[in-house]
C-alpha cells in the first residue's frame, strides 16, 4: 500500500500557541488530502478536504480560520492549529487519495497536548 | 439514524476463533466499502476494499458486502492475539468517506 507520513508524531504546546502538522505522500501523489480528528475511544471525525491548489473545504462546525489547511503540492499537505487551547488536544490523523472515490491511505496520526 | 452503524463493542475471542464484524448503513448510495485496522495511537491501516455485493478473501481476512440489506461484514479465521485492534468499517460517497464507530476487538491467548 501507499505511505503517508505526518510529522511530529506528538507535540506538546502551551495554550495560546500556533501548530503546525506536516502530511506526506510518499510515493503517490496525492490529489486529494484529508484531516480527521480522534478523541480517545471514538471514530474519525472528517476535519476538511483539501485539493492541491485549492482551498480547503471544511466540514460543519470546524472552524476554519482556526484550522488552517495548505495543501501546496500533491505530496504535501499542512493543518496549523492557530491559538491553540487544550480543548484542541487531540489525536489528529492525516489521509492521502489519489482520485476520486479511491482509497485513502492514512498516516500515523499526531498526538497533539496543548497545556 | 446514523448513516453508519457499527457495535463498538468492546469484542473478546480466544485464539484461534473466527471472528464477526458487522456494520449497517443507510444510504443506498455508497459506492465503496471499506475496512480498516487501528492499533492504539495509531493511524487506520487499510485492510479490505470492495465496491460490489459478493465476498472478497485476503488471507485471514473475508469482506461480505450485501447492498440489499445495506449490511456489510468482516471476517477473520484463525485470530491471533496480533489482530486485537479497533476495527473500522468505512464507506466511499464521492470523495468523502464516511466511518462507522469501530469495534474494539481483543483476541486472548
Amino acid at each position: 500500500g501507499a505511505v503517508v507520513s505526518q510529522h511530529p508524531s506528538w507535540v506538546i504546546c502551551k495554550s495560546g500557541t500556533s501548530v503546525k502538522i506536516e502530511c506526506r505522500s510518499l510515493d503517490f501523489q496525492a490529489t486529494t488530502m484529508f484531516w480527521y480528528r480522534q478523541f480517545p475511544k471514538q471514530s474519525l471525525m472528517l476535519m476538511a478536504t483539501s485539493n492541491e491548489g485549492s482551498k480547503a473545504t471544511y466540514e460543519q462546525g470546524v472552524e476554519k480560520d482556526k484550522f488552517l489547511i495548505n495543501h501546496a503540492s500533491l505530496t504535501l499537505s499542512t493543518l496549523t492549529v492557530t491559538s491553540a487551547h487544550p480543548e484542541d488536544s487531540s489525536f489528529y490523523i492525516c489521509s492521502a487519495g489519489s482520485s476520486r472515490g479511491s482509497k485513502q491511505y492514512f498516516g500515523p496520526g499526531t498526538r497533539l497536548t496543548v497545556t | 439514524q446514523k448513516e453508519v452503524e457499527q457495535d463498538p463493542g468492546p469484542l473478546s475471542v480466544p485464539e484461534g476463533a473466527i471472528v464477526s464484524l458487522n456494520c449497517t448503513y443507510s444510504n443506498s448510495a455508497f459506492q465503496y466499502f471499506m475496512w480498516y485496522r487501528q492499533y492504539s495511537r495509531k493511524g487506520p491501516e487499510l485492510l479490505m476494499y470492495t465496491y460490489s455485493s459478493g465476498n472478497k478473501e485476503d488471507g485471514r481476512f473475508t469482506a461480505q458486502v450485501d447492498k440489499s440489506s445495506k449490511y456489510i461484514s468482516l471476517f477473520i479465521r484463525d485470530s491471533q492475539p496480533s489482530d486485537s485492534a479497533t476495527y473500522l468499517c468505512a464507506m466511499n460517497l464521492r470523495d468523502k468517506v464516511i466511518f462507522g464507530p469501530g469495534t474494539s476487538l481483543s483476541v486472548i491467548p
